[in-house]
């Protein structure tokens, strides 16, 4: 199986600031790679898929990068809502495989 | 609007059997490959199953593989779980997703005697 490792598992950051988690792949997904945001207690909501694009009805302040092995998700400006888990997702090869999360915290 | 409704959760006994459904609407359900990811409370995300449109190829986790088995009715837009030899580390949050788009709230399953 594909490993998704996921960088930091934990990040606080203040509203406003420039945030950047990465997603690393054990092997090369070619850009078939979605980030995730999950709420306690909620379903997961896609923010990004083929590791680039914006989800309709996503905020652009979310964008997303790279390709091969190695994916950045980037939020511009940290708004309150904001603050949530995140995770990466590869679906080059099944099983699909997550990240193992990134919290994000209010500092 | 894409509704996915998970019913069917519950407690059960080690070694016994669940059957999970997924309630769709807002969308033609007979186009799209389905899946179910659990999720341990408090922990992450883990692809489980999916099913292609017409229900003829499915592929598990080799954690359930053999214990678990994926289908959908097609004519009531319903997409099913039938969990068999559960265990408890098959205790978990499951969510019914729409190609790994659109996700349902999830039906809690809690393996414990």
């Amino acid at each position: 199986d594909i490993q998704m490792t996921q960088s930091p598992s934990s990040l606080s950051a203040s509203v406003g600031d420039r945030v950047t988690i990465t997603c690393r792949a054990s092997q090369d997904i070619k850009d078939y790679l979605g980030w995730y945001q999950q709420k306690p207690g909620k379903a997961p909501k896609r923010l990004i898929y083929a590791a680039s694009n914006l989800q309709s009805g996503v905020p652009p302040r979310f964008s997303g990068s790279g390709s091969g092995s190695e994916f950045t998700l980037t939020i511009s400006s940290l708004q309150p809502e904001d603050f949530a888990t995140y995770y990466c997702l590869q679906h080059n090869t099944y099983p699909v495989t997550f990240g193992q999360g990134t919290k994000l915290e209010i500092k | 609007e894409v509704q996915l409704v998970e019913s069917g959760g519950g407690i059960v006994q080690p070694g016994g059997s669940l059957r999970l459904s997924c309630a769709a609407s807002g969308f033609t359900f007979s186009r799209d490959w389905m899946h179910w990811v659990r999720q341990v409370p408090g922990k992450g995300l883990v692809w489980v199953s999916r099913i292609n449109s017409d229900g003829t190829t499915a592929d598990y986790a080799g954690s359930v593989q053999g214990r678990f088995t994926i289908s959908r009715d097609n004519a009531k837009n319903t997409l099913h779980l039938q969990m068999s030899s559960l265990r408890a580390e098959d205790t978990a949050v499951y969510f019914c997703t729409r190609d790994l788009v659109a996700w349902g709230q999830g039906t809690l399953v809690t393996v414990s005697s």
